[in-house]
């Protein structure tokens, strides 16, 4: 099974700050991970697939990046409606897949 | 537009067997996976497992084989989570989810919170 690692646990950050997010995997997952972000009480949403494409309808200050077994998901300046946990997943193997810890980014 | 709608909130007692259910609509139920994601209050997602509509020959998390039985019905649009026997730590809020775009889950049904006490 492949274990994705997410840090840090906890971002602490301001409204127009960079924030970077890594996921580190276990074993090579090529370029087959996504980003999702979740906000208290709703389903988590779909916003990077295959390592860097944006998913529809997410804004462009969300960015991914990396292959094999690191990757980042950057938010170029962060807005308000930012703050919330991601998580990353891979399925390297499908129709099996993993999630990450998550990474909760705070104000 | 395309939705995953699930059924309602369930409390349980321990032991009991429960059946959950996703309706897909706004795009063609069989042509693409639907998966189902557990996640424990306060906690993180994990993927249960994923069946493809036009075969029903679901893939399981290794976690959760045996436990839980994943189908689908593609003449109603309908996938379906159910538990033979509950235990307390099945207490969590379930996910369906869509795996569309690249096999992602690029769409996700409203939760179904399951509480067994």
């Amino acid at each position: 099974e492949v274990v994705l690692t997410q840090s840090p646990a906890t971002l602490s950050l301001s409204p127009g700050e960079r924030a970077t997010l890594s996921c580190r995997a276990s074993q090579s997952v090529n370029y087959y991970l996504g980003w999702y972000q979740q906000k208290p009480g709703q389903a988590p949403r779909l916003l990077i697939y295959n390592a860097s494409k944006r998913a529809t309808g997410v804004p462009t200050r969300f960015s991914g990046g990396g292959s094999g077994t690191d990757f980042t998901l950057t938010i170029s300046s962060l807005e308000p409606e930012d703050f919330a946990v991601y998580y990353c997943q891979q399925r390297s193997n499908w129709p099996s897949m993993t999630f990450g810890g998550g990474t909760k980014l705070e104000i | 537009e395309v939705q995953l709608e699930q059924s309602g909130a369930e409390v349980k007692k321990p032991g009991e067997s429960l059946k959950i259910s996703c309706v897909g609509s706004g795009y063609i139920f069989s042509d693409d996976w639907i998966g189902w994601v557990r996640q424990i209050p306060g906690g993180g997602l994990e993927w249960i497992g994923t069946v493809y509509p036009g075969d029903s020959n679901p893939k399981y998390n290794p976690s959760f084989q045996g436990h839980v039985i994943i189908s689908a019905d593609k003449s109603t649009a309908t996938a379906y989570l159910q538990w033979g026997g509950l235990r307390a730590s099945d207490t969590a809020i379930y996910y369906c989810v869509r795996h569309g775009h690249y096999y992602y889950m690029d769409v996700w049904g409203q939760g179904t919170t399951v509480i067994v006490s």
